[in-house]
This record gives C-alpha cells, sequence and structure tokens, in this order.
C-alpha cells in the first residue's frame, strides 16, 4: 500500500532562521504528490503539486522538490504567519487501489516565533 | 468562483445515532472524496464520488455510506455512531475522468463531529 512518513513531527523555528521539511514516501507508479498547508480546525490549504523527479516549485517563502523517494518543503526566512501544520499527500497510478485517492503523512507541525 | 463548502460546521452526536454531513464542491468540479482526520493524524480516505457513483472506498466499515447529486453535491452518512467516529470530516472535491483522475483536490473547511 501507498505510504507516507513525514519528519519531523514537530520544528520550532525563530523568525528568518530557514529549514527544511521531510516527505518520504513509497508509491507503486506516482501520479502525483501534493503539499497542503493547515492551520487548527481547518481544512487543507492547497500548496503545490510535484509530478516527477527533480521538480521544483515555489511560492513567496516556500519552495517544494521532489526526487524518487521523497520531497523536501524547503522554508526560507519563515515570519510567524507560517506557522502551522504541513502535510505531505501521494497519489499513485491506481493498480489496486482508486484513482485519485490521497495518502497523506501525519504532518509536520511548524512554530515561528518573533 | 465559489471553494468546496461543509456543513454543519460543528456537530455532537451519541453513541448509536446516525449523522448526515453535506458537501458542496467548487464550480466546475465533478469529484468529491471524504477523508476522516482523528485528531494529530493524517487525513484518511474514506470514499470518493464520480459524476453520482461510487469510484472507490478506504478502509470504513459500511456503515459510512454516501451519495453525489447531479450538482456534484456530495453527502456522508454514518450509522451507528461510536466513541472512535470522533473527528474532522473533510470534503475535497476536483475535476477529472474516470481513468484519470489525479488532478488536485481542494478541501473545505471540514465538519467536527464529537461523539459522546
Amino acid at each position: 500500500e501507498d505510504q507516507v512518513t513525514q519528519s519531523p513531527e514537530a520544528l520550532r523555528l525563530q523568525e528568518g532562521e530557514s529549514s527544511s521539511l521531510n516527505c518520504s514516501y513509497t508509491v507503486s507508479g506516482l501520479r502525483g504528490l501534493f503539499w497542503y498547508r493547515q492551520d487548527p480546525g481547518k481544512g487543507p490549504e492547497f500548496l503545490f503539486t510535484l509530478y516527477s523527479a527533480g521538480e521544483e516549485k515555489e511560492k513567496e517563502r516556500l519552495k517544494a522538490t521532489l526526487t524518487k523517494k521523497e520531497s523536501f518543503l524547503h522554508i526560507t526566512a519563515p515570519k510567524p504567519e507560517d506557522s502551522a501544520t504541513y502535510l505531505c499527500a501521494v497519489q499513485g497510478n491506481g493498480r489496486g487501489s482508486t484513482l485519485g485517492r490521497l495518502y497523506f503523512g501525519r504532518g509536520t507541525q511548524l512554530t515561528v516565533w518573533p | 468562483e465559489t471553494g468546496v463548502t461543509q456543513s454543519p460546521t460543528h456537530l455532537i452526536k451519541t453513541r448509536g445515532q446516525q449523522v448526515t454531513l453535506r458537501c458542496s464542491s467548487q464550480s466546475g468540479h465533478n469529484t468529491v472524496s471524504w477523508y476522516q482526520q482523528a485528531l494529530g493524524q493524517g487525513p484518511q480516505f474514506i470514499f470518493q464520488y464520480y459524476r453520482e457513483e461510487e469510484n472507490g472506498r478506504g478502509n470504513f466499515p459500511p456503515r459510512f455510506s454516501g451519495l453525489q447529486f447531479p450538482n456534484y453535491s456530495s453527502e456522508l452518512n454514518v450509522n451507528a455512531l461510536e466513541l472512535d467516529d470522533s473527528a474532522l470530516y473533510l470534503c475535497a472535491s476536483s475535476w477529472g475522468r474516470r481513468q484519470s483522475i489525479g488532478n488536485e483536490q481542494f478541501f473545505g473547511p471540514g465538519t467536527r463531529l464529537t461523539v459522546l
């Protein structure tokens, strides 16, 4: 079965201190890897989709990269408003499972303090 | 463009009761997926509806059932509620064709269900 492991579980950064979140995955034929941001008690907010190894996407202070086994979410000079849980999910090619089904990791809870 | 909406926001039920949660998909989307998110966990796939038909199911018992309507809105029904059903229930909509559903899923705000 497709699996996703995220690390670390929690990360505390001082404002301006850059870092990376890791998402390791096992999937039978990657259709897409997705990053979401989730604030407490809210639904996940879509950030990026990556489809193939070597691909990179950027949005403001966030940059997502993808290899054949893992993805990284790089946060450059974070601000307190970047505090949230960041979720990684993969979508496989559907062999023995549902096309379009997302397998999520447990997330990394990021706290950025001033 | 209207985003994904869900109702109600919060719900409190007792064991053994039944509940119906509702979701309106984003304009232009034809696929709805439902997820259960327990505290501190990632969302877990319940099932997906594509053009009014169930298009796959996760590891959830038959007391979890659903519907999709012609306007692509959807309902999640849970019978015989158990304490472990307490969670945030998320609806996600996307656009796709049956053999190639692989587009981004956009989530609603969720319904917080508490079972006492």
